[in-house]
């Protein structure tokens, strides 16, 4: 059965330094992967996703992620965390021909002044 | 292009009673899901209809927990009876259905208290 693993439930970073946000999946067959935003009191925003084609995808607010197949990882980045990046954040896997889409435990960013 | 749309935003609710919350896809979204997504964890799917049937309900409490989506567009999700461990933010989102890499749209949730 797949599943997504994101490694810490809480990450504390300065402002100005870059933010890491790990993330893994478990499934024989590359999944598509996801990465969400949730705010308080928010639903889930789409950051960026990885279907096919290029490995490092950008998305919104700067935040990009690096497809390694060879790690089953897609981790978060961002060279340069604002206090505005402070929130949830959610890695999520959906199997081609399945549609499920399964979501990790989240993980706390916060943004140190 | 208007998004999800839940109701209603808050719900508190004594144990052993019903509630009913619904949700609006974006139009033309032929999946739909509910997410059940408790304090300090990740959301769990519940439920996932295509069009107006159901693809995936293995982690629904079926005792408890029903969902319809008549005509395939509007859905309802229903707790009944409520219990203290349903407290929970339901979150209900659509996609445009099977296809490559095709990201669900989430609403705000709706936050259910049952005391």
């Amino acid at each position: 059965a797949q599943s997504v693993t994101q490694l810490g439930s809480h990450v504390s970073v300065s402002e100005g330094a870059l933010v890491l946000l790990r993330c893994n999946y478990s499934s024989s067959v590359p999944p598509y992967l996801f990465w969400y935003v949730q705010y308080p009191n928010q639903g889930l925003q789409l950051l960026l996703k990885y279907t096919t084609g290029a490995t490092l995808v950008k998305g919104i607010n700067g935040f990009e992620a690096e497809f390694k197949k060879s790690e089953t990882s897609f981790h978060l980045t961002k060279p340069s965390a604002h206090m505005s990046d402070a929130a949830e954040y959610f890695c999520a896997a959906l199997l081609y021909g399945d549609d499920k889409i399964i979501f990790g435990k989240g993980t706390r960013l916060h943004i140190l002044p | 292009e208007a998004g999800v749309a839940q109701s209603p935003r808050y719900k508190i609710i004594e144990k052993r009673q019903s509630v009913a919350f619904w949700c609006n896809p974006i139009s033309g979204h032929a999946t739909l899901y509910w997410y059940q997504q408790i304090l300090g964890q990740g959301p769990k799917l519940l439920i996932q209809f295509q069009n107006n049937g159901v693809v995936d309900d293995s982690q629904l409490p079926k005792d408890r927990f029903s969902a319809e989506r008549l005509k395939g567009v509007d859905s309802t999700l229903k707790i009944q009876p409520a219990k203290l461990e349903d407290s929970a933010v339901y979150l209900c989102a659509s996609s445009l259905g099977r296809g490559i890499g095709t990201e669900a749209f989430f609403g705000q949730g709706t936050r259910l208290t049952v005391v």
